[in-house]
């Protein structure tokens, strides 16, 4: 089975930090990708990444960056935390789009910025 | 731009009843993914629809694809208590394969 792990399940931080979320999966996948989820809102994507070191961004890039210096692992980093970056922050990877595969998600990361 | 609209966004519904949540989507896609979330759970992959007329069934849960009417329809049958969840449909952008979602089906099945 895939297993995408994301380092904290909770996290509380305060305006203006640096903030660094960090997901791994296990799966030699190449894609990856970090989605932003709130109530009403669906999923939102922030940035993917299709290989090490490359990056594409999302819907929602602001705010927000990205490093992908080995292949399994794909952090989000938020450069100054604002209260409106207070969300539900969801990992996924899947190998590749030509193999029909579902993304496979982590269990995600409530941050609130207080 | 590619959209992706559910309804209803909230369901309330008896046990034993049935019902059909919708997804449509705006502009082409041969790509279409249902998805299961529990309350404070990560989201748990269904169905992959990949094609016209596409019909895939697991348990009390049916999922069919139209591309023709960018339609997809998830097909609850018999529902029973555990069944609910927040239901998402995604759809592939056929440009660069990222996913399009919609903003999910809170179902609720009172036993």
């Amino acid at each position: 089975d895939v297993k995408v792990t994301q380092s904290s399940r909770y996290l509380v931080k305060r305006t203006g930090e640096k903030v660094f979320l960090e997901c791994v999966q296990d799966m030699d996948h190449e894609n990856m990708f970090w989605y932003r989820q709130d109530p009403g809102l669906g999923l939102r994507l922030i940035y993917f990444s299709y290989d090490v070191k490359m990056k594409e961004k999302g819907d929602i890039p602001e705010g927000y960056s990205v490093s992908r210096e080995k292949k399994e692992r794909f952090s989000l980093i938020l450069e100054s935390a604002s209260t409106n970056q207070t969300s539900m922050y969801l990992c996924a990877s899947f190998l590749s789009s030509g193999g029909h595969q579902p993304q496979h998600f982590g269990d995600g990361t409530r941050l609130s910025i207080l | 731009e590619l959209k992706v609209e559910q309804n209803p966004l909230f369901l309330s519904m008896q046990e034993g009843k049935n019902y059909t949540i919708y997804c449509n989507y705006s502009t082409t896609s041969d790509r279409l993914y249902w998805y299961r979330q529990d309350p404070g759970k990560s989201l748990e992959s269904l169905f992959v629809l990949l094609s016209n007329g596409a019909v895939k069934q697991e348990g009390r849960l049916m999922a069919s694809l139209d591309t023709k009417a960018r339609l997809s329809t998830l097909h609850i049958t018999a529902a029973v208590h555990d069944l609910s969840a927040t239901y998402f449909c995604a759809v592939e952008a056929q440009s660069n394969y990222q996913l399009i979602w919609g903003a999910g089906t809170k179902l609720i099945i009172k036993p």
